[in-house]
């Protein structure tokens, strides 16, 4: 089974402040999914990145792929309140059909 | 609008009870899945099925069936609930399932087991 660990586990910053979140395996993934979830909401997708070494850019939420496709970081640029969910990363490899997700990165932003 | 629905959103019942959660999305999808998310556990794929009468388990199928008759509706049955299976369930649906698919997730059903 594939894992991919997420960290920070909790996140608690104040409104401004700069912050990365991190998801890490062992293994070699095809793509990674970053989403985000609400309260009483399910996940909903950021960004795919397919390719090793891609920086893709959502406003203030900048998402890099390693090199070796193995791993991924989310950093978001003064953050704000309406930031605050949790966040998790995803990984799918080769043709396999199943996806795979990290434990998440719960974020909060406070005003 | 496209979506996926789920429903009940809220089931509280007993052990042993069977039940059933539905699933259905209006976007043509092929592939459909389901997860269960615990706290301190993430988010862990049940089963999943990638076109009409083809299903494959997930890491955490035991105690749970689908079926896949349709291909817009993609049922969740516990035949026999017990506690350990209280949980916020949530089915999503892509294209194909495979590469870099977006998936779409429903709002989720929260199970408690007695």
């Amino acid at each position: 089974t594939q894992l991919l660990e997420q960290s920070p586990q909790f996140l608690s910053i104040q409104e401004g402040e700069n912050l990365t979140v991190y998801c890490n395996s062992s293994s070699v993934f095809s793509s990674l999914q970053w989403y985000r979830q609400e309260p009483g909401e399910g996940p909903v997708l950021l960004v795919t990145v397919v390719t090793g070494g891609e920086v893709k850019k959502l406003k203030r939420l900048t998402f890099q792929f390693g090199d070796a496709r193995k791993d991924s970081s989310l950093h978001i640029t003064a953050a704000q309140p309406g930031d605050t969910g949790l966040y998790l990363c995803a990984g799918r490899s080769g043709s396999n059909y199943k996806l795979t997700f990290g434990k998440g990165t719960l974020l909060t932003v406070n005003p | 609008e496209a979506q996926v629905t789920q429903n009940p959103r809220y089931l509280i019942t007993v052990t042993g009870k069977k039940l059933t959660v539905t699933c259905s999305q209006n976007m043509n999808h092929e592939y459909m899945s389901w997860y269960r998310q615990d706290p301190g556990l993430g988010l862990r794929q049940i089963y999943y099925s990638m076109n009409v009468e083809v299903t494959d388990k997930g890491d955490v199928p035991e105690g749970y069936k689908v079926s896949r008759k349709e291909k817009r509706n993609f049922p969740l049955i516990l035949e026999s609930p017990s506690p350990n299976q209280t949980s916020l369930y949530f089915c999503a649906s892509s294209l194909w399932g495979r590469g870099a698919d977006t998936q779409y997730f429903g709002p989720g059903t929260r199970l408690t087991v007695l």
